[in-house]
């Protein structure tokens, strides 16, 4: 199946920071998404984007389907963005995903 | 709209216990699944259903049964329940399993004693 690898593994911000969170993976997707888990734990939809570049707010999103990999931009981080970023992908299969980027925003 | 609604949000059982846990959805998608999340372990697919009548094993189905007889319900059973089930499972559904976005259920925390 497909694999997924995200980095870093671990990000800590000052509020106010700008980051960049990257997702690798091994085989051609037909859908790949960013989600953003909260302290509470929920877990937040925030792009669909199967290629090219997508923004919500401060948060953008870029896949470059050919080179197998996504990047999600997080600019003028506030505390409110931390938690757990996850991307998950699709080929053949139902949506698996990587392990995570747990950022944390100091103010 | 609700979204996807996963009940209850919290349970303890001890080995051996079944139970189910339940989850509704009110967008009318075809495809919903089950995930589990473990320390370390990202979100792994227990199983899932592309329409009423069909379901498929993910990557960890062993222990879990589900079944889907309509299209907003997908209940998650755990028949024999272990400590290694100890976990929190959370219930997402999509319009299709390919190329739509995955909404999730807000989780139920699970204690296996």
């Amino acid at each position: 199946g497909i694999q997924v690898e995200q980095s870093p593994p671990d990000l800590i911000l000052q509020e106010g920071a700008n980051s960049t969170l990257r997702c690798n993976f091994s085989d051609s997707v037909n859908n790949l998404q960013w989600f953003h888990q909260n302290p509470w734990g929920q877990l937040i939809n925030l792009f669909y984007i199967p290629s090219g570049t997508k923004q919500n707010g401060r948060l953008s999103a870029t896949t470059v389907a050919t080179e197998r990999y996504s990047l999600l931009y997080i600019s003028s981080s506030q505390t409110t963005d931390s938690g757990v970023y996850f991307c998950g992908l699709t080929g053949n299969t139902p949506l698996v995903f990587g392990k995570g980027t747990r950022l944390s925003v100091i103010a | 709209n609700a979204g996807v609604t996963q009940t209850p949000k919290f349970q303890v059982l001890k080995t051996g216990q079944s139970m189910t846990l339940q989850c509704a959805q009110d967008m009318n998608h075809e495809y919903m699944s089950w995930y589990r999340q473990d320390p370390g372990m990202g979100l792994r697919l227990i199983h899932y259903s592309v329409g009423a009548g069909i379901t498929d094993q993910g990557e960890v189905p062993n222990g879990y049964n589900v079944s889907r007889s309509t299209t907003e319900d997908f209940p998650l059973r755990l028949l024999s329940a272990a400590p290694s089930q100890t976990s929190v499972y959370f219930c997402a559904s999509s319009r299709g399993r390919l190329r739509s976005p995955l909404h999730f259920g807000n989780g139920t925390r699970l204690t296996v004693t």
